[in-house]
């Protein structure tokens, strides 16, 4: 089972255009929603990440936009370049798991020139 | 800081082997988390260590095992190694018993 839904796989986004990317989660334990980067050849790298005290943060010119009563979180990437194509993968965790952390299967995004 | 590094990069294997994969964590981080990658399946949590003790262990069967030194490298052994198996392995650290994970580029482990 699935415990973080991530949506869409694939995105094709015009430089300088908004990418956006939805997660969903079902349990209400989680606490930490983070978000990775992986380029080819390359393990996640950690972009940004959220707890469920707020609802949004941002950071240069990624937010992240979380709804704690939909259980829904979700990545905007404000004009985005070619250099921003990449995997992107959304997770989850709870702290009364320690550092076990769900994923989403992935948003392979492309950003057009 | 040096980043998590993982050795070795690429690892052909055959069936019914078995494989032993190491990760030395970012100085400092005493957590190490293992992930399986796979294009069908995403990442999948292997198991974390924190301190030379397994803390959490997914639904992987008991094959996959690991350990964790008292340096905090931490390695992960696969037995009797079957096809579905080809994965790429992540190794991730992380300076706090909960907290924010650095991932390594991964072994990239085939099974023929």
């Amino acid at each position: 089972q699935q415990q973080v839904k991530q949506s869409p796989q694939s995105l094709i986004v015009q430089k300088g255009g908004i990418s956006i990317i939805n997660c969903a989660y079902e349990n209400t334990a989680f606490d930490y929603f983070p978000w990775y980067q992986q380029f080819p050849g390359k393990g996640p790298a950690l972009l940004i990440a959220i707890r469920p005290d707020v609802s949004e943060k941002k950071e240069g010119r990624f937010t992240i936009s979380f709804n704690k009563s939909a259980k829904q979180f979700s990545l905007h990437i404000m004009d985005s370049q070619p250099g921003d194509s990449a995997t992107y993968f959304c997770a989850a965790n709870s702290r009364a798991t320690g550092n076990q952390f769900y994923f989403g299967t992935g948003t392979s995004l492309t950003v057009i020139p | 800081k040096a980043g998590v590094t993982q050795t070795p990069r690429y690892l052909i294997k055959t069936r019914g082997q078995q494989v032993t994969l190491s990760c030395s964590p970012i100085s400092g981080h005493r957590s190490v988390s293992w992930y399986q990658q796979t294009p069908g399946q995403g990442l999948q949590f292997l198991f974390e260590y924190f301190s030379e003790t397994q803390r959490n262990k997914g639904n992987f069967p008991g094959r996959f095992s690991g350990r964790q030194f008292s340096n905090s490298r931490s390695e992960m052994n696969v037995s009797t190694l079957e096809l579905g198996d080809s994965a790429l392995y992540l190794c991730a650290s992380s300076p706090r018993p909960i907290g924010e994970q650095y991932f390594g580029p991964g072994t990239r482990l085939t099974v023929t």
